[in-house]
């Protein structure tokens, strides 16, 4: 089975469009994280997110939300989608919002904005 | 500035030979991890290995081993005996564990081609 999964794989949408992306873990963990990877393979921290408390990078536009239903689910919203949000975007789950626990990640989302 | 360094934009290693990936860092929290994470062209991320900044001795994980020296900030990747499949994108990363949220901050990877 799966421990982290998201979808869609592939997402090719229109600018100014509204879109959300699932992830869902089986790991029974209590924390959730987004990433994105721009084109030149680079990976930044986007939110990250437990029962008690959501940490949002100060880069992220507000645009972007996350949305957890409970603890096994983190969608990533995205309203009015910009060209410069075409990326790869991973979710990524651990054990515990402290300590130093690996993190997994999801197959990753490629996110394609015309 | 740069919280995780990794110099090699990319390299070159002969198959069954082994290769060192650089990683420096820079933190001032005295309780921080360093990950390693591989990602093939499929483009899935792949933990590696895990080195905490209290642990004696060099993790090792199979053919992967950190080379960790605290003094010097750095935590560089050992892979021995490279195999055709190493040919990935490798990323260094740390959280520090007083970072809220304790995300993880990515270098900006090294990518390895073995070369048959």
């Amino acid at each position: 089975d799966t421990a982290v999964s998201q979808t869609p794989k592939y997402l090719v949408t229109q600018m100014g469009n509204d879109k959300s992306i699932k992830c869902e873990q089986n790991l029974g963990h209590d924390t959730m994280y987004w990433y994105k990877q721009d084109s030149k393979k680079f990976l930044k921290i986007m939110f990250s997110y437990n029962n008690k408390e959501l940490i949002i990078n100060e880069t992220v536009p507000n645009r972007f939300s996350p949305k957890s239903p409970d603890k096994a689910h983190l969608n990533l919203h995205i309203n009015s989608l910009e060209l410069g949000d075409s990326a790869v975007y991973f979710c990524a789950s651990s054990q515990g919002a402290s300590g130093l626990y690996e993190q997994y990640f999801g197959p990753g989302t490629r996110l394609t904005v015309t | 500035a740069q919280k995780i360094t990794q110099t090699q934009p990319g390299m070159f290693v002969q198959e069954k030979e082994a290769v060192t990936l650089d990683c420096t860092y820079d933190t001032s929290d005295p309780s921080y991890g360093l990950f390693w994470y591989k990602q093939p062209s499929s483009g899935e991320m792949i933990f590696l290995i895990y080195q905490g900044s209290y642990d004696q001795q060099n993790a090792t994980e199979g053919r992967y081993s950190l080379n960790f020296q605290k003094a010097r900030k750095s935590a560089n990747l050992v892979i021995s005996a490279s195999q055709l499949g190493d040919s990935a994108m490798y990323f260094c990363a740390m959280r520090e564990e007083n970072n809220a949220g304790n995300m993880l901050t990515f270098g900006g990877g090294t990518r390895l081609m073995v070369k048959p």
